[in-house]
């Protein structure tokens, strides 16, 4: 199946710093989401990417379907920033036969005071 | 909409005992995911429905793990018995659609723990 690879697993920023936390995925994919899953466990609908950019306030993504990747950037991060966030991809298994939606490991992301 | 309901969203129960999971998707979402979280394994697909149909089932860890979707607005996951190592977060997502562009939507998830 695809493989989809995070980076950095976790981070650490200081409230008001960027940053960019970039997706690899090992094959095509016909979309890609990122997620925000906050302390409370609740996994967050960040973006819907297939390729191109987005922005939704001081967050931004962008995904290079050709070269199988995708980033996402913060800037001017807060406290509230905080957990782990996750890509994922949708792609067909052809093993199943079936569309799966395949997640990366997550960054763990910590913005501190 | 009120997005993906889950419950119950903490279950603690005994080895051994039957532990059933429900799932109500977003109205009008055609497919319904069934997924597991664990600090190992992180997110895991499990079994996934179009339609109420279960398209894919290959996820699902063992014999003691079943699911089903008896309408559009309704499904379940079943183990029994359950065991420790069953311990998880279990999310149920709904999609408009099955296929490459759609997006998913996640449920608030059901924390088990099996003692």
């Amino acid at each position: 199946g695809i493989q989809v690879e995070q980076s950095p697993p976790d981070l650490i920023l200081q409230e008001g710093a960027n940053s960019t936390l970039r997706c690899n995925f090992s094959d095509s994919v016909n979309n890609l989401q990122w997620f925000h899953q906050n302390p409370w466990g609740q996994l967050i609908n960040l973006f819907y990417i297939p390729s191109g950019t987005k922005q939704n306030g001081r967050l931004s993504a962008t995904t290079v379907a050709t070269e199988r990747y995708s980033l996402l950037y913060i800037s001017s991060s807060q406290t509230t920033d905080s957990g782990v966030y996750f890509c994922a991809v949708i792609a067909l298994d052809s093993g199943a036969g079936s569309y799966q939606l395949t997640f990366g490991k997550g960054t763990k992301l910590s913005v501190i005071p | 909409d009120a997005g993906v309901i889950q419950s119950p969203r903490h279950e603690v129960t005994e080895m051994g005992q039957e532990v059933t999971l429900r799932c109500k998707p977003i109205s009008g979402h055609n497919s319904l995911f069934w997924y597991r979280q664990t600090m190992m394994r992180g997110l895991e697909l499990l079994i996934y429905f179009n339609n109420n149909v279960p398209i894919d089932d290959s996820g699902m860890p063992e014999d003691r793990f079943s699911a089903k979707m008896p309408n559009a607005s309704f499904s379940t996951l079943k183990i029994q018995p359950s065991e420790p190592r069953d311990s998880a977060v279990y999310f149920c997502a709904s999609s408009p659609r099955m296929g490459g562009n759609t997006e998913a939507f996640f449920g608030q998830g059901t924390r088990l723990t099996v003692v």
